[in-house]
């Protein structure tokens, strides 16, 4: 079965500073993954998935991911934090069992400082 | 083009009520999935729904049930509520459904506050 581990509820950096997400996954066929980001009061917005082929994928906003597969991670990264990026992430995995369903991490509340 | 939206926003409703969310997908789009957001389980999948058949299942009692009309919008009922029932419930739209790859696109979601 699916599931999705996300490490630290809360990250805290100064803006300007790298952001760095950790999700890591478990799957027992080659996992579909992606990061979705909740601002307040809204919905879930899509900032990028993988599929197969090219590890580093680059989403919207300036943020990446790196899927590794001897690690089974797939962190977000971001060179530089705005103050806009202030948000909680979401990693989540899609069970190929059940197409329809997202199975989602415990989200990251990122916290930017001025 | 217009995104997933959902009626109404926020609702209070008591214990043993019922209600009934609302949610029209992006235009094109045919499959809706609903999630439930609480803070202490986190986003779980309720049901998807496509071509008016509900494809996918999570694991909810049968007090939540939903539906899609001809036109994709779908609602989502919750009978005999809970207090537990408190929270917020997204709705996701996509083109088509049986592939993982899919995106989903969400709505901003329906408050639901049980007293």
């Amino acid at each position: 079965a699916q599931s999705v581990t996300q490490l630290g509820s809360h990250v805290s950096v100064s803006e300007g500073a790298l952001v760095l997400l950790r999700c890591n996954y478990s799957s027992s066929v080659p996992p579909y993954l992606f990061w979705y980001v909740q601002y307040p009061n809204q919905g879930l917005q899509l900032l990028l998935k993988y599929t197969t082929g090219a590890t580093l994928v680059k989403g919207i906003n300036g943020f990446e991911a790196e899927f590794k597969k001897s690690e089974t991670s797939f962190h977000l990264t971001k060179p530089s934090a705005h103050m806009s990026d202030a948000a909680e992430y979401f990693c989540a995995v899609s069970d190929p069992s059940n197409t329809g369903k997202l199975i989602f991490g415990q989200g990251t509340t990122l916290q930017v400082k001025p | 083009k217009a995104g997933v939206t959902q009626t109404p926003r926020y609702l209070i409703k008591t214990r043993g009520q019922q209600v009934t969310l609302s949610c029209s997908p992006i235009s094109g789009h045919r499959s809706v999935s609903w999630y439930q957001q609480t803070p202490g389980q986190g986003l779980q999948f309720l049901f998807e729904y496509f071509s008016e058949t509900q494809r996918n299942k999570g694991n909810f009692p049968g007090r939540f049930s939903g539906r899609q009309f001809s036109n994709s919008r779908s609602e989502m009922n919750v009978s005999t509520l809970e207090l537990g029932d408190s929270a917020l419930y997204l709705c996701a739209s996509s083109l088509t459904t049986g592939q993982p790859l899919k995106t989903q696109y969400f709505g901003p979601g329906t408050r639901l506050l049980v007293l």
